[in-house]
């Protein structure tokens, strides 16, 4: 069984601070974990995936086998970063599993 | 076009309808996937094609009937539907290269049906 876990339901911080969204994940095999976003009124889409180790809109994200860890971080938060963000995980048989998701808001 | 489209946007229906939602891509994309999703809640997976064949049906209930007619559309027919399946269901497709992992979903806006 695969499974995602996502502690915080909410988070909030300031303009200009760092950010960091906590994933967890429980999967037997190699999975490939994403992040997948979803600002208001627009459709999920994805932020960023592992595989991939790039910077998109700032945010970083390094799996961390050992702590079976997926978090994801930005060194400035901005407003316009205010948003659901999911993390998700792939493993067996093309399933895509997703996190509880957090709702992140930016305050000016 | 890099877009998956779904219709309708909104559906209400009584639950001795039938309706169906349809979805629609044209990225060459060969796998195709129905999400249901509740308010404030994460999508959960329903169905699951690949190559136009069902790969996966995440044990949904009967009155949800999702085809394939080909690589580009997919279809969720719906029947005797029950007030708790009010939600937006989501479709979205993906490359899939034939290995277990899915690869980056592209999803759509989603269909928010509501059952009186």
């Amino acid at each position: 069984a695969q499974r995602v876990t996502q502690p915080e339901k909410l988070l909030s911080v300031f303009k200009g601070a760092p950010v960091e969204l906590k994933c967890n994940y429980s999967y037997s095999g190699s999975p490939e974990l994403f992040w997948y976003v979803q600002y208001s009124r627009q459709r999920l889409q994805l932020l960023l995936r592992h595989i991939s180790r790039e910077s998109i809109k700032g945010f970083t994200a390094d799996l961390n086998k050992g702590e079976t860890s997926f978090h994801l971080k930005k060194p400035f938060a901005q407003e316009e970063d205010s948003a659901m963000y999911y993390c998700a995980l792939s493993g067996s048989a093309r399933q895509l599993t997703f996190g509880s998701g957090t709702q992140l808001t930016v305050l000016p | 076009d890099t877009e998956v489209t779904q219709t309708p946007k909104h559906l209400v229906m009584g639950m001795t309808n039938k309706k169906s939602l349809k979805c629609e891509q044209h990225m060459g994309h060969r796998a195709m996937y129905w999400y249901k999703q509740k308010a404030k809640k994460p999508p959960e997976l329903m169905f699951v094609y690949s190559y136009e064949k069902l790969s996966i049906n995440e044990s949904v209930p009967s009155r949800f009937s999702p085809e394939c007619p080909n690589s580009s559309l997919l279809n969720l027919h719906l029947h005797a539907l029950q007030p708790e399946d009010s939600a937006l269901y989501l479709c979205a497709s993906s490359q899939d290269g034939g290995g277990a992992n899915t690869g980056e979903l592209f999803f759509g806006e989603g269909s928010r049906l509501t059952v009186l």
